[in-house]
């Protein structure tokens, strides 16, 4: 069955930098996109950016745009999402999707990340 | 680029049947849209994708009370013989992931 499991909560300092990764299985990895939505506590779904497994192409919302740096390894079909000079306002559950040729079809369980000094 | 426009809230009883609305901003009402619930607490789950034609593709153990309709630019998610657990949040996506409705609280009276 198809699984996206992600790395465990992180708690940083403004300033700091993390990486969240996401390994999947159950599916051919090369041929989905991985797409990286937040969530901060108690609002909606903020999508963030995707990655093409397949030729490692990136598209990023500009919101995020020299901030986000979101890779592939295909050896161990583990996706990563690497957010910088992180603020108290980037204080979310992370979360990765796997993405077909129009919409998100799979989940991972999120990633809280806390920025707190 | 897109918007997608959810109401803030929506209810029904136990064991009635709820029509969720999404509607996509002028110019984009032939896009595919997602379903997506979130249940409290918990990561969003795929639900369904929906065409601008009507036709609807569930999930992987989507119960069958969960089905999807569409009339010009706006995509519906009904959702018949509530239980408590469809008490949940609902959001549409489209454009690839890259746009979210602001997302429909579901209360289950």
């Amino acid at each position: 069955q198809v699984q996206l499991v992600q790395s465990g909560a992180e708690v940083k300092k403004p300033g700091a930098s993390v990486k969240v990764s996401c390994k999947a299985s159950g599916f051919t990895f090369t041929t989905y996109g991985i797409s990286w939505v937040r969530q901060a506590p108690g609002q909606g779904l903020e999508w963030m950016g995707w990655i093409s497994v397949y030729n490692g192409n990136t598209d990023y919302a500009q919101k995020f745009q020299g901030r986000v740096t979101m890779t592939t390894d295909t050896s161990t079909s583990t996706a990563y999402m690497e957010l910088r000079s992180l603020r108290s306002d980037d204080t979310a559950v992370y979360y990765c999707a796997r993405k077909t040729t129009s919409t998100i079809d799979y989940w991972g369980q999120g990633t809280l990340v806390t920025v707190s000094s | 680029q897109p918007v997608l426009t959810q109401s803030s809230s929506a209810s029904a009883s136990l064991g009635s049947s709820v029509k969720l609305t999404c509607t996509l901003s002028s110019g984009h009402s032939s896009y595919i849209i997602a379903w997506h619930q979130q249940q409290p607490g918990k990561a969003p789950r795929y639900l369904m994708k929906v065409e601008n034609s009507g036709s609807y593709n569930k999930g992987s153990g989507v119960p069958d009370r969960f089905s999807g309709s569409s009339s010009g630019a706006d995509r519906y998610l009904t959702i018949s013989n509530l239980q408590s657990e469809d008490e949940a949040d609902y959001y549409c996506e489209t454009w690839d992931s890259r746009v979210f409705g602001g997302g429909t609280k579901l209360t289950v009276l």
